[in-house]
């Protein structure tokens, strides 16, 4: 069965950090992949997303994601972190299914100190 | 930027009550979802639907569980008889068949 898994339950930064939460998953054929953030009380928004070509994705908000199909790994970077990134971040796969239902990891909560 | 739209964001019910919670999809979508996120856990699947019927639904997704789309916009899902560890935030979700998801801000379910 398709999973996937994220290393870092709760990540705590100062602002202007650098951030990079891990993600990877168990798929070997063709898999789209996502990356939403919640903010809190708030509902899943998409950062950014891989189907197919460039595997370095730009997303909103100075997210990016490398996509690396030999370690299944898909993990989110931003440079310089801000207050207000303070969220819960999942990593999510479409994968094997034809209905493209999304399987989500666990999240992780950032915390980023001022 | 079109949206999702759930109704009501708070249900409070009793035990055994039945609830409905309501989405309207964007409108040019064909894929519709539910899912649900118990409070501190991952967010799962609970079930698709496309073409007026469900396509895959989770083992979550029992008898006590219904979908409908009852009218061409609005896409619903039904608990017959709650349970307490039914309380959770629950997310519709709409897609064509290329683009991103677009979720809705979810219902807050609390069955006390």
């Amino acid at each position: 069965a398709q999973s996937v898994s994220q290393h870092n339950h709760h990540v705590i930064l100062s602002e202007a950090a650098s951030l990079e939460l891990g993600c990877n998953y168990s798929y070997g054929g063709t898999v789209n992949l996502f990356w939403y953030v919640q903010y809190p009380g708030q509902h899943l928004q998409l950062l950014l997303k891989y189907f197919s070509g460039d595997p370095l994705v730009k997303g909103i908000k100075g997210f990016e994601a490398e996509f690396i199909k030999s370690k299944f790994s898909f993990n989110l970077r931003k440079p310089s972190v801000q207050w207000s990134d303070t969220a819960e971040y999942f990593c999510a796969v479409k994968g094997s299914s034809n209905t493209g239902k999304l399987i989500f990891g666990q999240g992780t909560t950032l915390q980023v100190k001022p | 930027e079109p949206e999702v739209t759930q109704t009501p964001s708070h249900q409070v019910t009793q035990m055994g009550q039945e609830v409905i919670l309501r989405c309207v999809p964007i409108s040019n979508h064909l894929y519709f979802y539910w899912y649900r996120q118990i409070l501190g856990q991952k967010v799962e699947f609970l079930v698709s639907f496309y073409n007026n019927e469900i396509s895959e639904k989770s083992e979550i997704f029992d008898d006590q569980f219904s979908v409908e789309r009852p009218d061409g916009s609005n896409f619903t899902l039904k608990i017959r008889s709650t349970k307490l560890e039914d309380s959770a935030m629950y997310f519709c979700a709409s897609t064509t068949s290329t683009h991103g998801y677009t979720f809705g801000s979810g219902t807050r379910l609390t069955v006390v």
